[in-house]
């Protein structure tokens, strides 16, 4: 089977940096995503990591070790409008796809 | 916008109502997928359908019943529902189902059932 943990609350202050973590158990490994979801609002795409290392767009960053099973997401110079859950995924096999439990960012004037 | 609408945007239905949701893509992908979001919980996948033929059903009840028409339109028709099915209801879409694909979402249904 399939399982991710991340936090599930994470708090800043603008202009800071945070990174939420994700941890993953698959029986086969297909790479891992992250996903945004603003309150109400649709999940919408934000990476892709399928081989170790950084990948970095604009002031968000992820981040897979595939040898500890490990992957984050780092914001930089929080803005307000960041303030969403962040969910990783992995691709299951066989067009499954499994989301992580989500992480709350709130930030903080 | 991200190219896939969904209605309509919430839904409140009794036990015995029968009720379809709806899910348009506009994006020219060829696989689309029904997602049920509840509180507190992790997205689940319930169907995934590639060029209109379903490839993944996740153990849903029988109450839950997919059509895909075309690949742009996706269907839930509702019946006979629970209050714990009481969730809010995600469309997405991607261009294939590799395992690299991005999916887009539609803005969701909320559905409460009475």
């Amino acid at each position: 089977g399939q399982s991710l943990e991340q936090p599930s609350e994470v708090t800043a202050v603008e202009g800071a940096i945070v990174q939420i973590n994700c941890t993953y158990q698959t029986s086969g490994f297909y790479g891992l995503s992250w996903y945004q979801q603003h309150d109400g609002g649709a999940p919408t795409f934000l990476s892709y990591n399928g081989l170790d290392g950084l990948e970095e767009t604009g002031r968000f960053s992820s981040f897979l070790s595939r040898s500890d099973s490990y992957g984050y997401l780092l914001l930089q110079e929080l803005q307000m409008k960041d303030s969403a859950s962040y969910f990783c995924a992995v691709p299951a096999g066989g067009q499954n796809f499994v989301f992580g439990p989500g992480t709350r960012l709130s930030v903080l004037p | 916008e991200t190219g896939v609408t969904q209605t309509p945007r919430h839904l409140v239905m009794g036990m015995t109502n029968k009720k379809s949701l709806k899910c348009e893509q506009h994006l020219g992908h060829n696989a689309m997928y029904w997602y049920k979001q509840s509180a507190k919980k992790p997205l689940e996948l319930m169907f995934v359908y590639s060029l209109e033929e379903r490839v993944e059903n996740n153990s849903v009840p029988s109450r839950f019943s997919p059509e895909c028409p075309n690949s742009s339109h996706l269907f839930l028709h509702l019946h006979t529902l629970q209050p714990e099915d009481s969730a809010l209801y995600l469309c997405a879409s991607s261009l294939g189902t590799g395992d690299t694909d991005t999916q887009y979402f539609g803005p969701g249904t909320r559905l409460t059932v009475l």
